[in-house]
Formats: structure tokens, sequence, C-alpha cells
């Protein structure tokens, strides 16, 4: 089993559309939970954070995270084509304020949004 | 301008030669890290540091080095015993504390010819 999961895709969604994408991890210890938004060719860009379990909302984004369950999802909400690109959940087993720990990352899910 | 710079952006190598990836930060971040990725794969650790002369070993740290001796840098060292180098190499640094929020440069490409 991977440490961290996530369908690679590709999720096609038409324009206007709400993406949903999730992750799923087997470190129970995990406690920071990271999504990063890369676009072809270029490096990861982070887009959104989450430490607590509920929904985190920023602009068109919206993290969710269930610790039980031990998933994480991501919401884009009137997706854009210039939302198309691959989404890269990364877990981290520090918390908020401990620097310096490892992340670990899923294989990514590609999205596509069609005009 | 505070970022994350990385060079070359492209770079060859023969098969046998050790070739070094430079990465340095001015946004005064304490920890700094390296990645791997192979294509429609996520990100994969190498090394990583967290303050000036110390560093540890990531995931998949064969075939590498690395030396922090300035806060600002932290190059890589892709050693011919690196079986498969090539790869998109991602560097990244994050604060001491307060966040463990990590930010990237723009990468550095490395073909094996």
């Amino acid at each position: 089993q991977k440490e961290v999961e996530q369908n690679s895709g590709p999720l096609s969604v038409p324009e206007g559309a709400i993406a949903s994408l999730n992750c799923t991890y087997s470190d129970r210890g995990s406690q920071s939970f990271f999504w990063y938004r890369q676009y072809s060719g270029k490096s990861p860009e982070l887009i959104m954070s989450i430490y607590s379990n509920g929904d985190k909302e920023d602009g068109r984004f919206t993290a969710q995270l269930n610790k039980a369950s031990q998933y994480v999802s991501l919401l884009i909400r009137d997706s854009q084509p210039s939302d198309s690109a691959t989404y890269l959940c990364a877990v981290n087993r520090g918390g908020p304020q401990a620097a310096g720990n490892k992340l670990t990352f899923g294989g990514g899910t590609r999205v596509l949004v069609k005009p | 301008d505070g970022g994350i710079t990385q060079s070359p952006k492209y770079l060859f190598r023969k098969e046998g030669q050790n070739v070094t990836l430079s990465c340095e930060q001015n946004l005064n971040h304490d920890a700094m890290y390296w990645y791997r990725q192979d294509p429609g794969q996520g990100l994969r650790l190498i090394y990583y540091s967290q303050i000036v002369n110390d560093f540890q070993k990531g995931d998949i740290a064969e075939g590498y080095s690395v030396s922090r001796e300035k806060k600002e840098s932290f190059p890589l060292t892709v050693t011919s015993a690196q079986k498969n180098p090539t790869a998109f190499y991602l560097c990244a640094s994050s604060v001491s504390s307060g966040s463990n929020e990590q930010f990237f440069g723009p990468g550095t490409r490395l073909t094996v010819l």
C-alpha cells in the first residue's frame, strides 16, 4: 500500500463545474496536509494547507480533512480551463509548527477542464 | 524579489560523470529539501537540511550527495553511482518555526545521454 494515494485521472470537468479530488494516506500520525498544483513542465505551487478536521476555504478552493477516515480532499468550484493541471496531495507527520519534516507525496491527479 | 532559484534549467550528463545542481534561496528559510520527480509520478525526497552544516538522508539518497555550508545554498551532486538519474529535480525550502509549508524552486531537468 502506498503511503499517499491519489487517483491518477484524468478527471475531466466541464467549465464552471466542481472538480472533486481525493487523497488517502496510511500514516495515522500525520498532522499536516497540503495540496499543490503543478502545470506541465513546471514546479509545484502550494495552493492549500490544512491541519484540522473539517473544511478550509480559500477562494474557489476548499480542502476537507477527515483524520478518522484518513482522507483529505480538494474541491475546485467554478472550474476554469486555467485549472487544468496535476494536483499533488502531500502529507507531513509533523504539526504546523514543526518545520523541517519531510513531505510524502501522492502520485497526483490530472485535471482537465473543458470549455 | 524573494524566492528560490535553481540552475541550470536543463542539464545533460554523460554516463559516468558527476554533476552538481544549484539551489539558492533568499527567503531566510532555515530548512531546505531536494526532491526528485519521474514522469507521471509524485515527488520523492532525496536529502533535507534543517540547519547549516547538518543534513539528513531522505527516501532515495543513494547516488546523491549534498552540502549545506551556507543558509542560502543547498547544492545537490548527482554522482555516477546513481543508476537512473534522468529526472526533474526540485529544491524546496521552509521556515524554521511557525509553519511547515514548503515552497519550491523552478526545477532542473537532468538528462543522461
